[in-house]
């Protein structure tokens, strides 16, 4: 049950795009289509962005997309705005018997 | 309005023992699998536990396992966990979860979270 591997940051200007990656294996990121990312604002709690590698629930911008390949996971933020400022983690499914498990968050800056 | 509203949070020293409950509302509660993700002090999101929407099915991280027990009673629209032998390591942000009505699994996607509670331990 070891974390997933994100970068520990991220930036862009606005109106940029910007990529967040997330690196597990084939027990976990690899061997489903599980993944899901969540934004959370500093003394909040996290919100889903992204579920099923890149479904989006109703309510998240289009801006916000997801994509795998192989054991690495990403999220992709088009046209940043400035409240797209904030943390992101990954999550992916790891097995029947087992908890999901995080990856360690990346923090996403708007220039 | 959906909400989940966690309690039980304290100060407690190692080795000592804390249940924190999570209150649902807003929706049929014994329709979904909950659980409790935490958070420490500046650092990642966790999965502590899982249960599926009747409390048969339970998940547990690798070091909490035998020393929490998470539960529910659907009649009350509760969710229990009780953490036992508490370690310094413990200490955290509990958030409690609800599974995403379009995902099959919570693990799939959590699309309520509570504000959260507060467990320290330390002596």
């Amino acid at each position: 049950q070891s974390a997933l591997t994100q970068p520990p940051s991220a930036s862009g200007s606005p109106g940029q795009s910007v990529t967040i990656s997330c690196t597990g294996t084939s027990s976990d990121v690899g061997g489903y289509n599980y993944v899901s990312w969540y934004q959370q604002y500093p003394g909040k709690a996290p919100k889903l962005m992204i579920y099923e590698v890149s479904k989006r629930p109703s309510g998240v911008p289009d801006r916000f997309s997801g994509s795998k390949s192989g054991n690495t996971a990403s999220l992709i933020v088009s046209g940043l705005q400035a409240e797209d400022e904030a943390d992101y983690y990954c999550s992916s499914y790891a097995g029947k018997y087992n908890v999901g498990v995080f990856g360690g968050g990346t923090t996403l800056t708007v220039l | 309005e959906v909400q989940l509203l966690e309690s039980g949070g304290n100060l407690v020293q190692p080795g000592g023992s804390l249940r924190l409950s999570c209150e649902a509302s807003g929706f049929t509660f014994g329709y979904f699998a909950m659980g409790w993700v935490r958070q420490a002090p500046g650092k990642g999101l966790e999965w502590v536990s899982a249960t599926d929407a009747g409390g048969t099915a339970t998940y547990y991280l690798e070091s909490v396992k035998g020393r929490f027990t998470i539960s529910r009673d659907n009649s009350k629209n509760t969710l229990y966990l009780q953490m036992n032998s508490l370690r310094s390591e413990d200490t955290a942000v509990y958030f409690c979860a609800k599974r995403a009505p379009y995902c099959n699994s919570i693990f799939f996607g959590v699309d309520v979270w509570g504000l959260g509670t507060t467990v320290t331990v330390s002596s």
